[in-house]
This record gives C-alpha cells, structure tokens and sequence, in this order.
C-alpha cells in the first residue's frame, strides 16, 4: 500500500498569510494526487486533481505541485472561509489512500 | 451540476447489516467509476471502495473485503454498497464520490453500529 504523509498536522496561521502544506508519498505516484477541504461537519470538497490542475470553481489562491513523492498545496492569501482540515490522496493504485489530514486553524 | 445523494444510514447492532444508496445526478453516470468513502467520528479519511462504470469491476479495502459489496444500477443511475457482518469500527459517515480522483462529494450518510 502507499501511504500518505503529511505535515504539519496543524497549524495556526492569521488572515493573509500564505500557507504551505506539504504530502509526500511513500513510492512515486507521478501526478495521480488531489487535494480536498473539509469543514466541520461538511463533505469533503475537490480543490486539486492531477497534483497542479484546479478543480472548477476553485479560486486561483489554491495552488499545488509537486510529482512523483513530494507535493505541496498552497493557499497565497488566508482567508477566513479557508480556515479547515485539507487532505491529500493518492489515485496512482489501489488502495487509495489519504494523508493524515492538516488543520488550519486561526492564530 | 453533479449530484450525489446518499441514503439508507442509521443505527444497526453488531453483526447486523445494512444497504446504502446514492442516487446521482447532473452527469452521465455509465460513463465513470464511483467510490465509497468513510469517515469514523472525530477521524480522517478512509477509502472504502470503487467499482467501473460498467459494474464489471471493483476494489475493496482490505478491511471491509468480504464483508461489504458494491453494485450499481447504471438505469437507475444508484451505487450501492451492501455491508454485512458490521462491527463498532465501522461506524462512520459514508459517502459517495465520483471516480477515483473522488472530484465530487455526497453529503454523507451517517452509520452507527451499537448494541
């Protein structure tokens, strides 16, 4: 099985910062890697496919990259609607797997 | 718009089973895989299960294989996943989503399995 890493768990972050959050898989998975947001007692939302490519309807201050076992998901400019627990899931092979999950919270 | 609705959730004892249901909308539903995904309380994320867009093919968990099984009824547009022999750990919200890149999301369905 792959398995999903990421960092940080957490983190505290105000308005306006930019905000990096980093997965890495255990074997390469070239690009097969989303990201999602979950809110309280909400589904989880598609922001990311294809490791860089954005989800329609997903503003431009979402970014990712990465390829093969290191990724990172971006958002340039923190807003308060952004404030979440983000995921990231590998879809190169079965089982599909999740990262562990990193909480953003207000500072 | 896609649309996912999912249903058939509740309280169920130990040992006992259940059938979820979700009902789509807004795409062409033969034309893609669709997963199940679970979510235990206070948890993360846990892949359950995909099946092909024909119904010809699907993938388990390793720890729901043999106990739960996805179908889809292309007609009617529904995926379906049977669980038996459940257990206190699967008590989670399930939901469905569509392919494996899971791009669209139901709300859920909440299972809990209680004596």
């Amino acid at each position: 099985d792959i398995q999903m890493t990421q960092s940080p768990s957490s983190l505290s972050a105000s308005v306006g910062d930019r905000v990096t959050i980093t997965c890495r898989a255990s074997q390469d998975i070239s690009i097969y890697l989303a990201w999602f947001q979950q809110k309280p007692g909400k589904a989880p939302k598609s922001l990311i496919y294809a490791a860089s490519n954005l989800q329609s309807g997903v503003p431009s201050k979402f970014s990712g990259s990465g390829s093969g076992t290191d990724f990172t998901l971006t958002i340039s400019s923190l807003q308060p609607e952004d404030f979440a627990t983000y995921y990231c899931q590998q879809y190169k092979s079965y089982p599909l797997t999740f990262g562990g999950g990193t909480k953003v919270e207000i500072e | 718009e896609v649309q996912l609705l999912e249903s058939g959730g509740g309280l169920v004892q130990p040992g006992g089973s259940l059938r979820l249901s979700c009902a789509a909308s807004g795409f062409t539903f033969s034309n893609y895989a669709m997963s199940w995904v679970r979510q235990a309380p206070g948890k993360g994320l846990e892949w359950v299960s995909t099946i092909s867009g024909s119904g010809s093919s699907t993938s388990y968990a390793d720890s729901v294989k043999g106990r739960f099984t996805t179908s889809r009824d292309n007609s009617k547009k529904t995926l379906y996943l049977r669980m038996n022999s459940l257990s206190a750990d699967d008590t989670a919200v399930y939901y469905c989503a569509k392919q494996t890149l899971l791009d669209s999301w139901g709300q859920g369905t909440l299972v809990t399995v209680s004596s």
